[in-house]
């Protein structure tokens, strides 16, 4: 079975610093990584995806994620924190076969100004 | 715009008396998904169809239905909403062979 952890159900960051949002994941076989953003009362919108390709993936908002094999992880960076970034998000995983996700538990990020 | 799209986007029923939620999408999908999304919590899968055939999860309720009548429309039929019930609705579509889903707004239901 596959899963995914989020590590920190809450992170506060100040405008312009970095963004860090930790995912591992566990799968047996090789996976496809997701990075979702929800902003209050609203729909989940996909940041980005890994899929087998390159391991280093940029998606949109400034936001990228870096596959590491070695260390079942994908962990979502942006170099420069915005107020607007303030949301939840959530890590998700997919097998090779099927469309089902499971997601992470979120992580719920606070910019300050 | 292609999308996905989910009416009402807050709905108020009281306990017990049946309530249905509806999605639609204009991307043509053939696999649609309905997930629970109670506060803080990550979405919970309750049933998905890929084209007309129906996927329950295990631990989805009876009291949960669902009906597909076309490729565009997916509707969720909660029979006998109960105060544990309250949550946000969410709608998702995926193509086939495509990993990547895509959510409407979601539908916060209000149990009263």
């Amino acid at each position: 079975a596959q899963s995914v952890t989020q590590l920190g159900s809450h992170v506060s960051v100040s405008e312009g610093a970095l963004v860090l949002l930790r995912c591992n994941y566990s799968s047996s076989v090789p996976p496809y990584l997701f990075w979702y953003v929800q902003y209050p009362n609203q729909g989940l919108q996909l940041l980005l995806k890994y899929t087998s390709a390159a391991t280093l993936v940029k998606g949109i908002n400034g936001f990228e994620a870096e596959f590491k094999k070695s260390e079942t992880s994908f962990h979502l960076t942006k170099p420069s924190a915005h107020m607007s970034d303030a949301a939840e998000y959530f890590c998700a995983v997919s097998k090779a076969a099927g469309n089902k996700l499971t997601f992470g538990g979120g992580t719920r990020v606070l910019v300050k100004p | 715009d292609a999308m996905v799209i989910q009416n009402p986007r807050y709905q108020v029923t009281q306990f017990g008396k049946p309530v249905t939620l509806s999605c639609s999408q204009t991307l043509n999908h053939n696999v649609m998904y309905w997930y629970q999304q109670k506060s803080s919590q990550a979405p919970k899968l309750l049933f998905h169809y890929y084209d007309k055939d129906f996927n329950n999860e295990a631990d989805t309720p009876d009291n949960f239905q669902s009906r597909r009548p076309n490729t565009s429309f997916c509707f969720l039929d909660i029979r006998s909403p109960g105060l544990g019930d309250a949550a946000m609705y969410l709608c998702a579509t995926s193509r086939q062979g495509a990993k990547e889903q895509y959510f409407g707004p979601g539908t916060r239901l209000t149990v009263t």
